[in-house]
C-alpha cells in the first residue's frame, strides 16, 4: 500500500509569516509531486506541481522535494487569512496513472 | 479557466431516488476520471476509477452496484447514486489527468448530494 502522510494540523502563522507544509511518501519510484488546496465546502485546486528535487518558486508558494528522503513540503511566504485552507499534497505513480493523497493539514492564517 | 465540469452542483432529493452526477474534461480527451467522496471535515475518499470504454474499477467497500459509472465517451464519465439513501449524503468530486504522464488532476467543482 502506497502511503502519503501529511501532518493534519491545525498548523496556525500569524499573518505575514512563512507557513511550512510538509508531507512524506512511501514509494522511491514516484516521480510526480503535487500540492492542492482546498477550501471548506469547495474541490482541490492545483497550486504547485514538481517533478524533480530542489526548490520551485511561484509567487508565494515554494515547493521543496528530496527523493532521497522521500519529502516534499510546501512553504507560503507572507502568509495571508485568505491562504487558511486544508492543503493536501498529491504524489502520481505514473505507470499507472494512479495518484496518493496525504489526508491534508489545516492552515490558519490569523490577523 | 475551469478544466473539468462538474454538474449538478447541488442536489436534493427523497430518499429512494437515483441521481446521476456528470463530469467533463472541458479540452482535452480523459481517458481516465476519477471518483471521490467527501464527509464533512474528512479526507477524500477514492470511490473508483473510470475507464473510458471498460468497466470502472472500484476501491475496497464501494458498492458497485449502488454507485453506478459509465465513461462512454472521451470527455464524460457519469456517477449514478442508485436507491440513494441520507447516509450517501456527501459531497462527491470528479477529477482527471491530462493524458501525459506526469500531469495532474484536475477536479471539478463537486456535487454537493442531500439525501432527504
Amino acid at each position: 500500500q502506497k502511503e502519503v502522510e501529511q501532518n493534519s494540523g491545525p498548523l496556525s502563522v500569524p499573518e505575514g509569516a512563512i507557513a511550512s507544509l510538509n508531507c512524506t511518501y512511501s514509494d522511491r519510484g514516484s516521480q510526480s509531486f503535487f500540492w492542492y488546496r482546498q477550501y471548506s465546502g469547495k474541490s482541490p485546486e492545483l497550486i504547485m506541481s514538481i517533478y524533480s528535487n530542489g526548490d520551485k518558486e511561484d509567487g508565494r508558494f515554494t515547493a521543496q522535494l528530496n527523493k532521497a528522503s522521500q519529502y516534499v513540503s510546501l512553504l507560503i511566504r507572507d502568509s495571508q487569512p485568505s491562504d487558511s485552507a486544508t492543503y493536501l499534497c498529491a504524489v502520481k505513480d505514473n505507470n499507472f496513472n494512479k495518484f496518493y493523497f496525504g489526508s491534508g493539514t489545516k492552515l490558519n492564517v490569523k490577523p | 479557466g475551469a478544466v473539468v465540469s462538474q454538474h449538478p452542483s447541488w442536489v436534493i432529493c427523497k430518499s429512494g431516488t437515483s441521481v446521476k452526477i456528470e463530469c467533463r474534461s472541458l479540452d482535452f480527451q480523459a481517458t481516465t476520471m476519477f471518483w471521490y467522496r467527501q464527509f464533512p471535515k474528512q479526507s477524500l475518499m477514492l470511490m473508483a476509477t473510470s475507464n473510458e470504454g471498460s468497466k470502472a474499477t472500484y476501491e475496497q467497500g464501494v458498492e458497485k452496484d449502488k454507485f453506478l459509472i459509465n465513461h462512454a465517451s472521451l470527455t464524460l464519465s457519469t456517477l449514478t447514486v442508485t436507491s440513494a439513501h441520507p447516509e450517501d449524503s456527501s459531497f462527491y468530486i470528479c477529477s482527471a489527468p491530462r493524458a501525459l504522464s506526469n500531469q495532474p488532476q484536475h477536479f471539478g467543482d463537486g456535487t454537493r448530494l442531500s439525501i432527504l
